[in-house]
């Protein structure tokens, strides 16, 4: 139980494009998802939380005109890296916690992979 | 502000042998704390976790030791094999929170 997923796994991509990646609960309803970065060899770092049906909180630093987050579901989060440049290349992951249990326990994707060429 | 911190950034253990990892919590009104595995190229994986009213907790292989006087947090793996390398987090929550603060990880490395 508790599996998420995230699609792609990896993007490669020219500079200016956007990207979609996709977090799925495949086995539970999440009505909060997170959205981390993850820069090598160091901690994740929390971009953004979000409540399905409403808007996505955004961490002190972080773009949300960049990084546009759509929860339009309880088992589906996107995040859209808009108009992207090589300086966002890292690994994007997801996390959601189960909407049955209380706590924070958060259960993860297997992370994106974005290149920005 | 919170601060979720590892005594050791990097740990190598012969297989076999146990290891232990640390991670120093600065909060005090944190109360619930989870460890967690991050193979290289993919996402963390939820290992064991432990609320502030315990000091202990035993999972498969690992057990998570808590000591609030000090803000300590350990893991500690039992018998180490060489799939238990990796890079370990820790991470706090604060009561009332909704999501959780990582520590700078320790990468643990089993020599076989």
């Amino acid at each position: 139980g508790a599996v998420v997923s995230q699609h792609p796994s990896w993007v490669i991509c020219k500079s200016g494009t956007s990207v979609k990646i996709e977090c799925r609960s495949l086995d539970f309803q999440a009505t909060t998802m997170f959205w981390y970065r993850q820069f090598p060899k160091q901690s994740l770092m929390l971009m953004a939380t979000s409540n399905e049906g409403s808007k996505a909180t955004y961490e002190q630093g972080v773009e949300k005109d960049k990084f546009l987050i759509n929860h339009a579901s309880l088992t589906l989060s996107t995040l859209t890296v808009t108009s992207a440049h090589p300086e966002d290349s890292s690994f994007y992951i997801c996390s959601a916690r189960d909407r049955r249990l209380a706590g924070a326990t958060q259960y993860f994707g297997p992370g994106t992979r974005l290149l920005v060429l | 502000g919170e601060s979720v911190g590892l005594h050791l950034p990097t740990l190598s253990v012969q297989e076999g042998d146990n290891s232990i990892i640390n991670c120093a919590y600065s909060n005090s009104a944190s109360d619930y704390f989870i460890w967690y595995k991050q193979e290289s190229g993919k996402g963390p994986q939820f290992i064991i976790d432990i609320r502030s009213n315990m000091d202990k907790r035993q999972g498969q292989r690992v057990t998570v030791l808590l000591n609030k006087t000090v803000k300590h947090l350990s893991l500690q793996i039992a018998a180490t094999q060489p799939g238990d390398s990796a890079v370990y987090f820790c991470a706090e929550s604060l009561t009332g929170a909704n999501y959780l603060f990582f520590g700078s990880g320790t990468r643990l490395t089993v020599i076989p």
